[in-house]
């Protein structure tokens, strides 16, 4: 199973949006609605920020959202703040019945 | 709240077993769905599959790991463990014990690095 396609990294300055793109197959995001993010900050584990396409768990800020089209799968962060700042990464089911990650994206906060 | 934390060696040798437990704290694995996953971190790169293991013992692998992996679950410690055999310098890595609810992954545990080297 080949690991999911992101970016190496994105930038943006507080206060503006960015969006992480996520591209996978129909045998993972294009086959089911289970594609999930996570936020790592250095030396932590990751946290869960999107689950099942464009859901936020408790807790998770509304500044944070998600969605899919076709085979890939997309995070948008908006109003950019400092905190922001960490590795981020998409997870999708797959019809092998294991997980796929993504290669990780690394967020700037400029 | 839900709880988990990884412990083993941190220091394998080459062709030997690695052995991970994760213990989980504020609730019982047996009360409920419960399903661990374990999944690893190469330095510098990102997340991989191990695989996932529920409190009544199914588990599925990463069939790229083969035969080396094996989980088991200990309901009367609320623990869960990770063997993985014959492991190389490539086994190097942090490894995390998380929950899955439903299709994603809430509670994560700190991770714990190991390193394979003689």
């Amino acid at each position: 199973q080949s690991a999911l396609t992101q970016p190496a990294s994105v930038s943006g300055s507080p206060g503006q949006s960015i969006t992480i793109s996520c591209a996978g197959t129909s045998s993972d995001i294009g086959g089911y609605d289970f594609v999930s993010w996570y936020q790592q900050h250095p030396g932590k584990a990751p946290r869960l920020m999107i689950s099942d396409v464009s859901n936020r768990p408790s807790g998770v800020s509304n500044r944070f959202s998600a969605s899919k089209s076709g085979n890939t799968a997309s995070l948008t962060i908006s109003g950019l703040q400092a905190e922001d700042e960490a590795d981020y990464y998409c997870s999708s089911y797959t019809s092998t019945n294991t997980w796929v990650f993504g290669g990780g994206t690394k967020l700037t906060v400029l | 709240q839900v709880q988990l934390q990884e412990s083993g060696p941190g220091l394998v040798k080459p062709s030997q077993t690695l052995s991970l437990t994760c213990t989980v704290s504020g609730a019982s694995i047996s009360s409920g769905d419960y399903t661990c996953t374990w999944i690893r971190q190469h330095p510098g790169n990102g997340l991989e599959w191990i695989g996932y293991i529920s409190y009544r013992g199914s588990a599925y692998y990463n069939p790229s790991l083969g035969s080396r992996v094996a989980m088991s679950v200990d309901t009367s410690k609320n623990q869960f463990s990770l063997k993985l055999s014959s492991v190389t310098a490539a086994d190097t890595a942090v490894y995390y014990c998380a929950r899955r609810l439903a299709m994603s992954y809430d509670h994560w545990g700190q991770g714990t690095l190991v390193t394979v080297s003689s």
